[in-house]
């Protein structure tokens, strides 16, 4: 069964301060892999994602995959409080995104 | 706004009735796909539609759950005798890749 795991949290961290998402997945065979932030009563929003080994940047966010872990991570440097939200881990299986079932963030101020 | 549009947003209904939700994709997206999501869970994945063509649908979808995406433009989400069990909010998403799907604001749907 194809899964993807996340503590769902909450995880708290302090104003400017780095918060670190973490994420496993079941299949080695997946290829992509994103990160979504959704909002309380609100849809996922897109943030990255990521096909390769290594890291990838995008202003104060850098995720992180490593497919022989099968272990995919977020970095968001300089937390804001408008960071605190779900964050999603989603993985493709064949054209169907999976997703975890999110870790909450709450960036203390 | 992502440019996707669901109606309704909100729909309450007794046990045993139908519902139908309509999706509105971007206009150019060939992709759409419809999530179920429930509090303290990520977005379940229901069915895949790729232009007119119906390319998946979760073994976890039951008989009750159809859904079509006539000549590939909108699309409509139909769950027949619903059941308190289906009380969730109801995701529809498009992409032209599978890297850039974007959400619509969801239907939430209650049974009484």
């Amino acid at each position: 069964q194809k899964e993807v795991e996340q503590n769902s949290g909450p995880l708290s961290v302090p104003e400017g301060a780095i918060a670190s998402l973490n994420c496993t997945y079941s299949d080695r065979g997946s290829q992509s892999f994103f990160w979504y932030r959704q909002y309380s009563g609100k849809s996922p929003e897109l943030i990255m994602f990521i096909y390769s080994n290594g890291d990838k940047e995008d202003g104060r966010f850098t995720a992180q995959l490593n497919k022989a872990s099968q272990y995919v991570s977020l970095l968001i440097r300089d937390s804001q409080p408008s960071d605190s939200a779900t964050y999603l881990c989603a993985v493709n299986f064949d054209d169907k995104i999976i997703f975890g079932k999110g870790t909450r963030l709450h960036i203390l101020p | 706004d992502t440019g996707v549009s669901q109606d309704p947003r909100h729909k309450i209904t007794k046990r045993g009735q139908n519902v139908t939700f309509r999706c509105d994709p971007i206009s150019e997206h060939n992709r759409l796909y419809w999530y179920r999501q429930t509090l303290g869970q990520g977005p379940e994945f229901l069915t895949y539609f790729q232009n007119e063509a119906q390319l998946e649908k979760s073994r976890l979808l039951s008989d009750r759950f159809s859904a079509e995406r006539p000549k590939g433009s909108f699309s409509t989400l139909e769950i027949q005798r619903t059941e308190q069990g289906d009380s969730a909010m109801y995701l529809c998403a498009s992409s032209l890749r599978i890297d850039t799907q974007y959400f619509g604001p969801g239907t939430r749907l209650t049974v009484l």
